[in-house]
């Protein structure tokens, strides 16, 4: 039973243009929330979190906003730049554990 | 200079055979992890260590153990592989358990099991 899960296996992006990536959450006791950015043949790395005191966290171009009564998970990505094509997994922590989804592929086209 | 290695980078290998993944991070980080991707892509947590001592121990089959022989290394050894067990497996350290940053990663060992 996936505790995260991240329904858009794939998005297309036009360069410039926001990306919004999203991702839903069964477990109300999660208190904190990761997205993480893998390009092939590389691991996952940390791009930006959001405790579960807050709806919005903003980094650079990057910003994650969380709906706890939809227990929903975004994260927007404006403008897109074509560097930013990679799978990006979003993660929820639950005593000291993360729970992953199984990733969504961005693809920004030029 | 790698913060996190994984050897071997891919493995593979024939059913019933004994291997192992090896794992070193250069962080100084207390906490170690195995994850694995599994067919569908869900990176799921399979064992953590800090300072050498099991904390986290899922659901796997006893075929599966870590050995930690120091706070840097995590290995995973698996004996008599099955085909079920091909995946890519992810090792990550964390400076503490909760660290706001989440993981650092290693690359990843892609298992064929054949």
């Amino acid at each position: 039973d996936q505790q995260v899960k991240q329904n858009s296996p794939s998005l297309s992006v036009q360069e410039g243009r926001i990306s919004i990536l999203n991702c839903d959450y069964t477990n109300s006791m999660f208190d904190y929330f990761l997205w993480y950015k893998k390009y092939p043949a590389e691991g996952p790395t940390f791009l930006i979190s959001i405790s579960s005191i807050k709806d919005k966290n903003e980094d650079g171009r990057f910003t994650v906003f969380l709906n706890k009564s939809a227990k929903h998970l975004s994260l927007h990505i404006v403008p897109s730049q074509p560097g930013d094509s990679a799978v990006y997994f979003c993660a929820a922590n639950n005593f000291n554990k993360f729970y992953f989804g199984s990733g969504t592929k961005l693809n920004v086209k030029p | 200079d790698t913060a996190v290695s994984q050897t071997p980078k891919y493995l593979v290998t024939q059913m019933g055979n004994d291997k192992s993944i090896k794992c070193e991070q250069n962080l100084g980080h207390d906490t170690m992890y195995w994850y694995k991707q599994d067919s569908k892509k869900f990176l799921k947590i399979m064992f953590s260590y800090n300072n050498k001592e099991l904390i986290i121990n899922e659901t796997v089959p006893n075929r599966f153990s870590p050995k930690s022989p120091d706070k840097a290394h995590l290995n995973l050894h698996i004996n008599s592989l099955e085909l079920g067990d091909s995946a890519v497996y992810f090792c990550a350290s964390s400076q503490d358990r909760s660290t706001p940053a989440g993981y650092t990663f290693g690359s990843g060992t892609r298992l064929t099991v054949v």
